[in-house]
């Protein structure tokens, strides 16, 4: 089955832990992408892959970090969380980045950070 | 930033009844999207209309477009318990990467 895959779905952290959000799509996409959603703000882009070893900023990219080593991964990395990063973050991934493209969205990964 | 805006925030209606939200954006658009996401859950694409068409259709779903006036509005017709979501409209920056910028979306429910 095509799909995006996130790992957590659920973590409770301590600011100042650093974790990571682990996200896999098996569709042999390009693009990959991390959003945050928060109420009443809509989702913002935090970063985008437009293929292996290419990351750029989205939005909202201050205290996220980002990899793409493979072409089906795409890890969301917070060095060091802090309480305004509680979120619910989503990965998505299309073919090739262009505006034309679908994303694909994974199930979400709820963050609380204490 | 938010590009696309949605109106109303929020819409609750009878089975059987039609639904229609609204989207307005601020710069002008290549294409812009319609998306579904159940409470908590990721998005769903449910449509595509580019610059230069006017309306779509896809099942129940009807989109329009109104470039003259930065807006599009999405119709679901005989609305059913299941259509209860939110639904986001999503425009393009004009340049691939920083894809799409989502609206705050309205939250529809649909009373059976």
């Amino acid at each position: 089955e095509a799909q995006v895959t996130q790992n957590p779905r659920y973590l409770i952290t301590v600011t100042g832990k650093k974790l990571t959000v682990t996200c896999s799509q098996n569709m042999n996409h390009e693009y990959m992408s991390w959003y945050r959603q928060d109420p009443g703000l809509g989702l913002r882009q935090i970063y985008y892959s437009m293929n292996v070893e290419v990351t750029d900023k989205g939005d909202v990219p201050e205290g996220y970090k980002v990899s793409r080593k493979e072409k089906r991964n795409f890890p969301l990395i917070l060095e060091s969380p802090s309480p305004n990063q509680t979120s619910l973050y989503f990965c998505a991934s299309s073919l090739q980045g262009r505006p034309s493209d679908t994303q694909y969205f994974g199930p979400g990964t709820r963050l609380t950070v204490l | 930033s938010q590009q696309g805006e949605e109106d109303p925030q929020a819409l609750s209606i009878q089975e059987g009844e039609n639904a229609t939200m609204n989207c307005s954006y601020k710069t002008s658009i290549n294409n812009l999207q319609w998306y579904r996401q159940n409470s908590g859950r990721g998005l769903v694409h449910l449509i595509l209309i580019r610059s230069n068409e006017r309306e779509k259709h896809s099942g129940r779903l009807r989109v329009t477009l109104d470039t003259s006036k930065k807006s599009s509005s999405l119709l679901i017709t005989a609305s059913r318990a299941a259509d209860t979501a939110s639904y986001f409209c999503a425009t393009d920056a004009g340049y691939a990467g920083n894809m799409l910028t989502f609206g705050g979306g309205t939250r529809l429910m649909v009373k059976p």
